[in-house]
Order: C-alpha cells, then structure tokens, then sequence
C-alpha cells in the first residue's frame, strides 16, 4: 500500500495555459475523487468517479475542467485556459467500496499557480 | 444543503494538556456521517475519526474522542495528551444520505499549535 500518489506537487503556469494533473489511487480502491482547497478554506467536492465512470460533477467544475479515468485505475485533471482564481491544492482521494465505513484516503495535492 | 461551522480559526495548547476543537453541522439528512481530518504542511489530508449519526456512544481512537451531542449538532473533536507533531489544520466533515452521500462536505479548519 503505497498511498495516493500526485504529480505534480506543484505547478505554476501563465494564465490562459492548459495544464493537467494525474492521481495514482491505491490499487485496490475503486472510488476516485477530485477536491479543490483555496487559503483558508477547507476543501471542496469537483468530481467522482466509480471505476471508470464519472458519477457526479460539481457545479465548481466549470465548462474548462475536465476529469478523466480512462481504465479504472489512474485519473487526469485538466484546467483549460487557465484563470488566476484557479489558483488552488488540488486534492485527490480514493476510496474502497464496500460495508461498512468508507475511509477515503487524500494524496499530498497538487498546489496550482496562475500567473 | 449540508454545512459545517468551525469558530476556531486557530487554537493554542500546551504539549502534554488536551485540547477541544469545535465543529457544528446542519444538514436535513434523517442519517448522516462526520469526520476529522488532519492536514500537515505537507498537504495530506488524514483521517482521524468517525461518527455515525445513529452511533450511541462517542467514537475513539487512541487520544481522539469525538464529543457527538445530537441535539446540539455538534461533534467536537478532544486531543488528549497533546504532542508536539500535532500541530497542523484539522477539518471537521460531514457526508450525508441523500444525493450526493458520496461528497465530503468540509468547515474551514482550525489550525491547531501546540506550545512545548
């Protein structure tokens, strides 16, 4: 069990750029999420994933985030035309379906500048 | 519509005292789950504790206890014996049972330091 994994930890990027982030869950977890934290902020629900399935999407998630977990396993982030409020930790988490207490477990984030 | 409330934007302790944080919720779900994480500076978010809304005792984990009051939507996290590597954010949350159970509903954070 090596953890939740993201790369990068940190980006920074111009504004109007794309850029993309990638989450490895642990392997057995079938349940992905995507959360954004702003300073000072907690964190807040983008988007969910049940195996390759994309089940719910924020209305944070605007029309330039997309999301992707093409076989289950890995997941993609990607801003387009990125804005200077897009400036957040991204946080990844994955989760084990099953009875009982669904535990998600967090990757260290990737922290996004727009400049 | 979910929310939590954490008052605390930031708290002292003494290493060795124990310390509570504050967390009130709403939420209109007849059942319902809240958590605490601890977040580090290294931007990992951790689990701490659970509570279930139908649980009848008070959830622990070694020195974190969650002081559940049902009535008083509250659900205050208690650090007992605190250590010096305890220092960090800590999240109250809450997931609920309607739609959109699978989303973590966050308050703002307490920053916690402890003072040796």
């Amino acid at each position: 069990d090596t953890g939740v994994s993201q790369d990068p930890r940190h980006k920074i990027t111009k504004r109007g750029q794309n850029v993309t982030f990638r989450c490895d869950p642990i392997s057995e977890h079938n349940r992905l999420y995507w959360y954004r934290q702003t300073l000072g902020q907690g964190p807040e629900f983008l988007t969910y994933f049940q195996n390759e399935a994309q089940l719910e999407k924020s209305r944070l998630l605007s029309d330039r985030f997309s999301a992707e977990r093409p076989k289950g396993s890995f997941s993609t982030l990607e801003i387009q035309r990125t804005e200077q409020g897009d400036s957040a930790m991204y946080l990844c988490a994955s989760s084990r379906q099953g009875p009982g207490l669904e535990k998600l477990f967090f990757g260290s984030g990737t922290q996004l500048s727009v400049l | 519509a979910q929310k939590i409330t954490q008052t605390q934007p930031g708290m002292f302790v003494q290493e060795k005292e124990a310390v509570t944080l504050d967390c009130t919720y709403d939420t209109s779900d007849p059942s319902y789950g809240l958590f605490w994480y601890k977040q580090p500076s290294s931007g990992e978010m951790i689990f701490l504790i659970y509570q279930g809304s139908y649980d009848q005792q008070n959830a622990t984990e070694g020195r974190y206890s969650l002081n559940f009051q049902k009535a008083r939507k509250s659900a205050n996290l208690v650090i007992s014996a605190s250590q010096l590597g305890d220092s960090a954010m800590y999240f109250c949350a809450m997931r609920g049972s309607g739609a959109g159970s699978y989303q973590l509903t966050f308050g703002k954070g307490t920053k916690l330091s402890v003072i040796p």
